[in-house]
């Protein structure tokens, strides 16, 4: 079993759809990140969490520290949000300071 | 400031051969890791340097797998007799402190 696990794999949605993504860990973390990578390879970093909510225009993060999960919202959906978003973890049990990653949920926007 | 660096964006190489890549990270950071992508899963960490000093590898990181951050700036990762199954994306990012990640845009090694 893998220490980040996501869904869905792969999401389809029509333009300006609300779409939610989850991230569940198994383990203690000192920070969860958001990134996206689109098809050329590059990751951008989207948000850095360790407790409670994040906003940056029409992506929303959230966190429970006690329920070891996460969400990724995007509101209006359009279709260059079309990309691989990935949660990525730091914990004290890997030494804290390299990411564990979850394999990614594949966005797929149409208009 | 340009971001984190990566060359070459892609590399064709031969079974046998052996590759180079090059990680320039963000000037003023000196935490530099290296990860590697294979096709459908996320990132897998390879190794991380603090200014020049290696201080962790993963598994992954077999001896033919070397990386080298010589003045605490850019970073090597070689490659010696490559095998198909060393075929990934090679990314690297750097950070000033703990909660900070930049990412370059990966180097994706092909071996045929």
């Amino acid at each position: 079993k893998n220490e980040v696990e996501q869904s869905p794999q792969n999401l389809t949605a029509q333009e300006g759809e609300f779409i939610t993504i989850n991230c569940s860990y198994s383990v203690g973390i000192s920070a969860l990140h958001w990134l996206q990578q689109h098809p050329g390879g590059g990751i951008v970093s989207l948000f850095m969490l360790s407790s409670g909510k994040k906003k940056h225009g029409r992506l929303i993060a959230t966190i429970n520290i006690q329920e070891k999960h996460s969400s990724l919202h995007i509101t209006a959906s359009h279709p260059r949000d079309s990309a691989v978003y990935i949660c990525a973890v730091r914990s004290p049990n890997f030494g804290n300071e390299k990411l564990t990653f979850g394999t990614g949920t594949r966005l797929t926007i149409i208009p | 400031d340009t971001g984190v660096s990566q060359n070459p964006r892609h590399k064709i190489t031969k079974r046998g051969q052996n590759v180079t890549f090059r990680c320039d990270p963000i000037s003023e950071h000196n935490r530099l890791y290296w990860y590697r992508q294979t096709l459908g899963q996320g990132p897998e960490f390879l190794t991380y340097f603090q200014n020049e000093a290696q201080l962790e590898k993963s598994r992954l990181l077999s001896d033919r797998f070397s990386a080298e951050r010589p003045k605490g700036s850019f970073s090597t990762l070689e490659i010696q007799r490559t095998e198909q199954g060393d075929s990934a994306m090679y990314l690297c990012a750097s950070s000033l402190s703990l909660y900070g990640y930049t990412f370059g845009s990966g180097t994706r090694l092909t071996v045929v």
